[in-house]
C-alpha cells in the first residue's frame, strides 16, 4: 500500500518559472490537502479537497491553484514562481468515517526558487 | 476559526524520563478530533496519538499519553521513559468535524540528551 506519493521530492525553480507538484493516494480518500512548512514553522493550509470535482482555499491560497479531476490525484500548481514560495510541501489525505480523521502524509517536496 | 498554539518552542528531557508538551486551541465545535503528530529530521510526519472529542477518557498508547481538558481546551502530550528515538518536531493539531481543515500549532522542537 503505497499511501501518499508527492513528486518531485526536491525541485529548484528559478523566479517566475511554474511547476506542478504531484500527489496521489491510493486509499480511497475523498479529502486531500496541500501545507507548506516554511523553516522552524508548523504547516499551513493552501487547499483543500472534500471530493472529485470540489476544491477550497485554506489559509495561504495565493500564487497557487489546484484541480481535483480524480478521487486519487491532487496536484498543486505554482504560477510565476516567487522566492516566498520556497519551502517544503505537504500533501495529505484523510477518509471521513466520523470515527477516524487521521490524516496521511506524504514524504514532503522541498522547493527552492532562486 | 480555530486556531491551536503550542507555546514551548523547544523543550528538552534525559533519557528514561517523563516530558509533557502543551498546547491548546480555540474553537466553537462541540465535535473535533485532537493529534499530535512527529516530524523527525526526514521530514515524515508520524502520528503518534489521536483524541476524540466526545471521549472523555484520554487516550494512551504505549510511552504516549494525552491529558485532554476539552473545557479548558487544553491537550497535552506526556511522553514517559523518554528514548533518543523521541527526538523530533512534535505538531498539535486540530480536525474539525467535516474534513475542511487540520490546523497544526508551530511546534515543539523535543531534545533527548543521553
Amino acid at each position: 500500500n503505497a499511501g501518499v506519493t508527492q513528486t518531485p521530492k526536491f525541485r529548484i525553480l528559478k523566479i517566475g518559472q511554474s511547476m506542478t507538484l504531484q500527489c496521489t493516494q491510493d486509499m480511497n480518500h475523498n479529502y486531500m490537502y496541500w501545507y507548506r512548512q516554511d523553516p522552524g514553522m508548523g504547516l499551513k493550509l493552501i487547499y483543500y479537497s472534500v471530493g472529485a470535482g470540489i476544491t477550497d482555499k485554506g489559509e495561504v491560497p495565493n500564487g497557487y491553484n489546484v484541480s481535483r479531476s480524480t478521487t486519487e490525484d491532487f496536484p498543486l500548481r505554482l504560477e510565476l514562481a516567487a522566492p516566498s514560495q520556497t519551502s517544503v510541501y505537504f500533501c495529505a489525505s484523510s477518509y471521513r468515517t466520523g470515527l477516524n480523521t487521521e490524516a496521511f502524509f506524504g514524504q514532503g517536496t522541498r522547493l527552492t526558487v532562486v | 476559526a480555530q486556531t491551536v498554539t503550542q507555546s514551548q518552542p523547544e523543550m528538552s528531557v534525559q533519557e528514561a524520563e517523563t516530558v509533557t508538551l502543551s498546547c491548546t486551541y480555540d474553537t466553537s465545535e462541540s465535535d473535533y478530533y485532537l493529534f499530535w503528530y512527529k516530524q523527525p529530521p526526514s521530514r515524515q510526519m508520524i502520528l503518534v496519538i489521536r483524541q476524540e472529542a466526545y471521549k472523555q477518557q484520554n487516550a494512551t498508547e504505549n510511552r504516549f499519553s494525552v491529558n485532554f481538558q476539552k473545557a479548558a481546551k487544553s491537550f497535552s502530550l506526556k511522553i514517559s521513559d523518554s528514548q533518543l528515538g523521541d527526538a523530533a518536531m512534535y505538531f498539535c493539531a486540530y480536525g474539525d468535524n467535516y474534513g475542511q481543515n487540520f490546523v497544526f500549532g508551530p511546534g515543539t522542537r523535543l531534545s533527548v540528551l543521553p
